[in-house]
C-alpha cells in the first residue's frame, strides 16, 4: 500500500529564516511525486511534478528535490504569504489516484 | 474563468437526510474525482471518472452514488447521511489520469 509521511507536522519560521520540508514516501513504483499548496478554507493548488530521482524544480522562493525515498519542499527566505499548508502526494505506476501525506503547516511571521 | 467549481460551499444537513454535491470543470480535462479531507487533513480518494466511465470507486458506504452526466461533470450525491459523513468534499480534474490535479474550493458537509 502506498504510504506518504510529511514532517514536520507544524512549523514556524520568522520572514527570511530558510527551511525544508520533507516528504518520506513507499510506493511499488513512481509515476509522479507531487507538491500542492493549501490555504484555509480553499482547495489545494498545484505547485510541482517531479518524475525520477534527482529531478530538481524552482518556483520562485520554493526548490522541490526529490531521491527513491523522500522528497524536499526548500523555501528559501520565506515572506508571509508563503504561509499555508504543504501537501506532498505520490502516483503509483498501478494507480491512477494520488496518495496523499497530512501535510506541513507553515506559518512565516514578519 | 477556467477552473473547477463545486456546489454548494457549505451544506449543513441532518442525519438521514439525502444531499448532494455539483462539480463542473471547463478546462477541458478527460478525469475526474471526489476527494474527501478529514479532520486530520488527509485526502483520500473516493470516485475516479475518466470521460463518463467510473475507474475508481475506492471503499465508500454505498449510500455515496457519483454521477457523471459528460466529462465536464461529477456529482456526488449521498443517502442517509451519518455524522461521521462531516469532512471537506474535494472535486478534482486532470489530463489522462496523470500530471498535476485541479481542485475546486471543496463543500464542508456539516451533519448534525
Amino acid at each position: 500500500e502506498d504510504q506518504v509521511t510529511q514532517s514536520p507536522e507544524a512549523l514556524r519560521l520568522q520572514e527570511g529564516e530558510s527551511s525544508s520540508l520533507n516528504c518520506s514516501y513507499t510506493v511499488s513504483g513512481l509515476r509522479g511525486l507531487f507538491w500542492y499548496r493549501q490555504d484555509p478554507g480553499k482547495g489545494p493548488e498545484f505547485l510541482f511534478t517531479l518524475y525520477s530521482a534527482g529531478e530538481e524544480k524552482e518556483k520562485e522562493r520554493l526548490k522541490a528535490t526529490l531521491t527513491k525515498k523522500e522528497s524536499f519542499l526548500h523555501i528559501t527566505a520565506p515572506k508571509p504569504e508563503d504561509s499555508a499548508t504543504y501537501l506532498c502526494a505520490v502516483q503509483d505506476t498501478g494507480r491512477r489516484a494520488l496518495t496523499f501525506g497530512s501535510g506541513t503547516r507553515l506559518q512565516v511571521q514578519p | 474563468d477556467t477552473a473547477v467549481s463545486q456546489t454548494p460551499k457549505y451544506l449543513v444537513t441532518q442525519m438521514g437526510n439525502d444531499k448532494s454535491i455539483k462539480c463542473e470543470q471547463n478546462l477541458g480535462h478527460d478525469t475526474m474525482y471526489w476527494y474527501k479531507q478529514d479532520s486530520k487533513k488527509f485526502l483520500k480518494i473516493m470516485f475516479s471518472y475518466n470521460n463518463k466511465e467510473l475507474i475508481i470507486n475506492e471503499t465508500v458506504p454505498n449510500r455515496f452514488s457519483p454521477k457523471s452526466p459528460d466529462k465536464a461533470h461529477l456529482n456526488l450525491h449521498i443517502n442517509s447521511l451519518e455524522l461521521g459523513d462531516s469532512a471537506v468534499y474535494f472535486c478534482a480534474s486532470s489530463l489522462q489520469g496523470a500530471h498535476g490535479y485541479t481542485f475546486g474550493s471543496g463543500t464542508r458537509l456539516t451533519v448534525v
